[in-house]
């Protein structure tokens, strides 16, 4: 069966440090998504890619990079992890003609 | 500002009763809308979605009701049952369906026996 997948699960960093977050899809789909989830403030995107060698900002992308080589990847990666950043983050993806997003498991980090 | 708000944060509804679940946005250019439910430690998952053209959907035991005039839509779940107990992240989309959705912050959804 198709899914998604994101690794890892939880993950403990320290201020300053480069961090990446793995997601992996396996729906053929081109749109990839990278969400953060926040109390207070359901789901924000971050950033997402319509396709190979295509990356777009969302509404909190500072920070925070990705970039994708291949149509199954997207990695996030936080270049230099600040406390503000603790958050459950969530990798998603779409067909190309679709509204529904297909949502990872989500990846907890904790920045100290 | 935010475009997509869900006013309740938590809903208390008997097993067996029906559960409405409410969302107001704020911009016009949404055109669809998408209901997702979240366990704990889990991502969300796709309940169901309307399109901006059309004023209700219904799948099984959920009905999404869209009201354009007011920019509301709410989600209706006859009859509710245990498993219902969840988050319910209302969202929306504009632009053809390849960007992001934008999400309310939830509501709580708890059924009681």
């Amino acid at each position: 069966d198709a899914e998604i997948t994101q690794s890892p699960r939880h993950k403990i960093t320290e201020t300053g440090r480069q961090v990446t977050l793995a997601c992996h899809q396996t729906w053929n789909h081109n749109n990839m998504f990278w969400y953060r989830q926040d109390l207070g403030h359901g789901l924000r995107l971050i950033h997402y890619s319509y396709g190979v060698q295509d990356t777009n900002k969302g509404e909190v992308s500072d920070g925070y990079s990705v970039s994708r080589s291949n149509t199954e990847d997207l990695p996030l990666t936080l270049e230099s992890a600040a406390s503000s950043q603790t958050s459950v983050y969530f990798c998603a993806s779409s067909g190309r003609l679709d509204y529904e997003q297909y949502f990872g498991p989500g990846t907890r980090l904790t920045v100290t | 500002d935010q475009q997509v708000k869900q006013n309740s944060p938590s809903l208390s509804v008997q097993e067996g009763r029906i559960s409405i679940l409410n969302c107001d946005y704020t911009n016009s250019m949404f055109d669809y809308f998408l209901w997702y439910k979240k366990y704990p430690a889990e991502g969300p998952t796709f309940l169901i979605s309307i399109s901006s053209i059309k004023d209700k959907n219904e799948d099984g035991r959920f009905t999404v009701f869209l009201n354009k005039s007011a920019k509301h839509l709410s989600l209706h779940i006859v009859p509710s049952q245990p498993g219902d107990s969840a988050v319910y992240f209302c969202a929306a989309i504009s632009g053809g369906g390849a960007d992001g959705l934008t999400f309310g912050k939830g509501t709580h959804l708890i059924i009681q026996p």
